[in-house]
């Protein structure tokens, strides 16, 4: 069974920094390209950030480009999402997906962790 | 950015009613893909390549479309499909998700 627990979320100031986790099981974690998504408190979703399976290529949307850093661990099945400058619009619940990197459907995703950007 | 419009924003259906939602694309597409949630939950892969089901995705849901003209349909509502439903693009960079429908039992 494929599981996809995230970990790390939080209330922090603005301005701060946080580190969210992924650990990844049930499946190859190196064979695939792995993503993280937010959900704002509207609802919406948006792509945060994309890693193809080797860790070589990534992609940020401008929205969070020089602020947020996407990375892996292949030996330990773990996806990172390092945040800094952080600003009341990043609050929003964080899903960590399977998918997202050429064109993969987001097959599966994790049950998120909650970020709160507030003074 | 390709905006994916979905309409309606909230629906509601009775036991056995069809029901169709529709996402258009300000940029044509070459697939669309639909994702279901629930309250309190995460989304799930509901519907890839524009009319493939995902595993475990009943029957009953179907999708359907073209360039910038894509739609989810319902042939028989069940309590269990009320949700809101996303569809997803990765034709045009970056991807894109609509804002969603929701569906609700009437």
């Amino acid at each position: 069974e494929v599981q996809l627990v995230e970990s790390g979320g939080g209330l922090v100031q603005p301005g701060g920094s946080l580190k969210l986790s992924c650990a990844a099981s049930g499946f190859t974690f190196s064979s695939y390209g792995m993503s993280w998504v937010r959900q704002t408190p509207d609802k919406r979703l948006e792509l945060v950030a994309t890693i193809n399976s080797n860790g070589g290529s990534t992609y940020y949307p401008d929205s969070v480009k020089g602020r947020f850093t996407i990375s892996r661990d292949n030996a330990k099945n773990t996806l990172y999402l390092q945040m800094s400058s952080l600003k009341s619009e990043d609050t929003a619940m964080y899903y960590c997906a399977r998918g997202g990197y050429d064109y993969e459907r987001f097959a599966y995703w994790g049950q998120g962790t909650l970020v709160t950007v507030s003074a | 950015e390709n905006v994916l419009t979905q309409s309606p924003a909230i629906m509601s259906a009775s036991l056995g009613e069809k029901v169709t939602m529709s996402c258009r694309a300000s940029s044509s597409v070459n697939y669309m893909y639909w994702y279901q949630q629930k309250s309190d939950a995460s989304p799930k892969l509901w519907i890839y390549y524009t009319s493939n089901l995902a595993p475990g995705v009943p029957a009953r849901f179907s999708g359907s479309g073209s360039g910038n003209s894509y739609s989810l349909t319902i042939s028989s509502m069940e309590g269990e499909d009320a949700a809101t439903y996303y569809c997803q693009q990765f034709t045009s960079s970056p991807l894109t998700f609509g804002a969603g429908t929701k569906l609700e039992l009437k």
